[in-house]
């Protein structure tokens, strides 16, 4: 158990829709990233924040937004969704004093199926 | 850019062979390497890391070596088993930017 939770863990619904993903970091950590993973894409880097702030950007659409509260949960809001955006999505946190150096904690993701 | 190229997958080995998974990069800069594994059903796991050239990373029978020369960073075990069944990503990160790029993964899978 990495100590990051991920809600919902898997989710089917249509296109044109919109849904929210959820992510509770491990406790104490304040960076979170998101990551998208599919076949045909591998694993994309999708957005990081760090204490609030968005701190780096990946290939994130724009259809997709994020934010990290002030409690430092973190969600992932996926709109006008497309057969596309099937996916596993990560959520993974790190530590301030690990936020740069690459050693992440991921939950188990939620699925994503768009019919 | 940066980027990670991992050998074409599935790896299909028996019980107690040796494993070699091979990883190399495209990185402006210094980054680290760091292999990641992820078990059927679960997100991933940081496995091993390496910081600088010629550093040794090793866990749980697995070693990798940052090779600066030939911009590598192989995963090796000598004697896998059914439980390292699994998807292997090699990752860099490049501290300046922080952001950590994956390869695509490699499917392992051990046969008694």
């Amino acid at each position: 158990d990495s100590g990051v939770t991920q809600t919902p863990k898997h989710l089917i619904t249509a296109t044109g829709q919109r849904v929210t993903l959820r992510c509770s970091p491990r406790s104490g950590d304040l960076s979170v990233y998101w990551y998208q993973q599919s076949l045909d894409q591998g694993l994309q880097f999708l957005i990081q924040y760090y204490n609030g702030e968005e701190r780096a950007k990946g290939n994130i659409l724009e259809r997709f937004s994020a934010q990290q509260f002030p409690d430092l949960h973190s969600e992932l809001n996926l709109s006008s969704l497309e057969l596309g955006d099937s996916a596993l999505y990560f959520c993974a946190s790190s530590s301030r004093l690990a936020a740069n150096t690459g050693e992440l904690f991921f939950g188990e993701g939620s699925r994503l199926t768009v019919l | 850019g940066n980027s990670v190229t991992q050998m074409e997958g599935p790896v299909t080995l028996s019980e107690e062979a040796f494993l070699t998974i091979n990883c190399t990069y495209t990185a402006t800069g210094y980054p680290s390497l760091f292999w990641y594994v992820q078990y059927p059903g679960e997100g991933l796991q940081l496995l091993l890391k390496a910081t600088k050239a010629d550093d040794k990373g090793s866990n749980k029978g697995f070693e990798a070596t940052y090779r600066k020369e030939t911009t590598s960073f192989h995963l090796e075990k000598g004697s896998v088993q059914v439980s390292d069944s699994a998807v292997y990503f090699c990752a860099l990160i490049l501290t300046s930017y922080g952001k950590l790029t994956f390869g695509q993964g490699t499917i392992l899978t051990v046969h008694p």
